[in-house]
Order: structure tokens, then sequence, then C-alpha cells
């Protein structure tokens, strides 16, 4: 069972660049989300889905667009990208409220 | 309380030794308590999902409590191990059912 997979593990993108973050999960939850790991902050939520379809913005969505046309996939999109994006994303999802989150490897991304 | 927070942010303990460290969270609209271990260049990875008032929950020397009329819980780790070391997250989707906050962290480590 793969549970949440995300691609690629690191990039590097210059600064103005534009670029796609892959996520899927096999495990056909509604809910998943999209973190940035920001040192001694933890996880900030950038944008969340309860279905396909349905998207909605968590506490940092500035220059960041998702889509979810399917169920398995929930894409993030980085237009202009600016190096206050220097960050780890992380992928969850989860069957729906009250349930745990299971979260992705992570990607490192760095702009220059 | 507006937001979620964490204390302390970070910890040292000797091994052998019992700690705990606190979760504060808005007790209005409440739907869940999360709670997450993340060790360094992993994932984060559940822990507890607490629901209701006076809730206990327990797995191996970790377990933790809930007050949702005060908005706080405590996590508790008996007779620290070495690979007790990690950051402790707590989570509550507190503005909607949907959108899990992150509190910033608690960091332990764990002296041989």
């Amino acid at each position: 069972n793969a549970g949440v997979t995300q691609t690629p593990k690191f990039r590097i993108l210059k600064i103005g660049q534009s670029m796609t973050l892959q996520c899927t999960q096999d495990m056909n939850h509604n809910y998943m989300y999209w973190y940035r790991q920001d040192p001694g902050m933890g996880l900030k939520l950038i944008y969340y889905s309860v279905g396909a379809g349905i998207t909605d913005k968590g506490e940092v969505p500035n220059g960041y667009n998702v889509s979810r046309s399917t169920t398995e996939d929930f894409p993030l999109r980085l237009e202009l990208a600016a190096p206050s994006q220097t960050s780890v994303y992380f992928c969850a999802s989860r069957t729906g409220p009250n349930t745990e989150a299971f979260f992705g490897q992570g990607t490192r991304l760095t702009v220059v | 309380i507006l937001n979620v927070e964490q204390s302390p942010q970070s910890l040292h303990v000797q091994e052998g030794d019992s700690t705990n460290f606190t979760c504060s969270f808005p007790s209005s609209n409440f739907y869940a308590l999360h709670w997450y271990r993340w060790e360094t260049a992993k994932s984060p990875e559940a822990l507890f999902v607490m629901t209701l008032n006076g809730d206990e929950k327990k797995k191996g020397r970790i377990s933790a409590t809930l007050n949702t009329k005060e908005g706080y819980s405590y996590l508790y780790i008996k007779g620290s191990q070495p690979e007790d070391s990690a950051t402790y997250l707590c989570a509550s989707p507190y503005s909607s059912a949907s959108k899990i906050i992150f509190g910033s962290g608690t960091r332990l480590s764990i002296r041989p």
C-alpha cells in the first residue's frame, strides 16, 4: 500500500519560474491537504480539499493554486516562484472529520 | 486562545525521566484534537485523535489527556528513551471540521 506519494522529492527553481508539486493517494480518502514547513513554525496549511471539485484556502494560500479533479490527486501549483517559497512541502490525506491524517514524504523546494 | 499553541518550544530530558507538554486550543467550536510525532527527516505520524472531553488515550509509554471545556491537552511520556527524540505536534480543526491547523510543536531531546 503506497499511501500518500509526493513527487518530486527535491527541486531547485529560479525566481519567476513555475512548477507543480504532485500528490496522489491510494486510500480513497476524501480530505487532502497541502502544508509547508517553516523553521520554528511547524506546519502551515496552504490549501485543502474535502472532495473532488472542492478546494479551499488555508492559512498561507498566496502564491499557490490547487485543483482536485479526482479523489486520488491533489496537485499544488506555484506560479512565479519567489525565495519566500523555499520550504519543505507536505501533502496529507484522511478519510474525513475526526480521523488521523497520513503524510507524504515531503518535497524540498529551493527558489534561487 | 485564538490559535493552537504548544509549550514549551523545546525540552531536554535525561533518559529514563518522564516528561509532559501542553497543547492549548480554542475551546469553542471544538471538533477534535490530534497529536503527531515528527522525527527529523521523516514525515509526521499520528499518535492520537481525541474527540471527547475527559478522553485519555495511551500507546505504549505515551499517553494523552483532553479538556475541551478549558481548551488544553497534555501529552505524557513515561521513562523517556533516546528514540523518543522528535518534535511533537498537536493540531485542531477548530474553525472548521475540515481544516486542520497545527501548533508550532515541542522539540524533545533525550540525553543518554
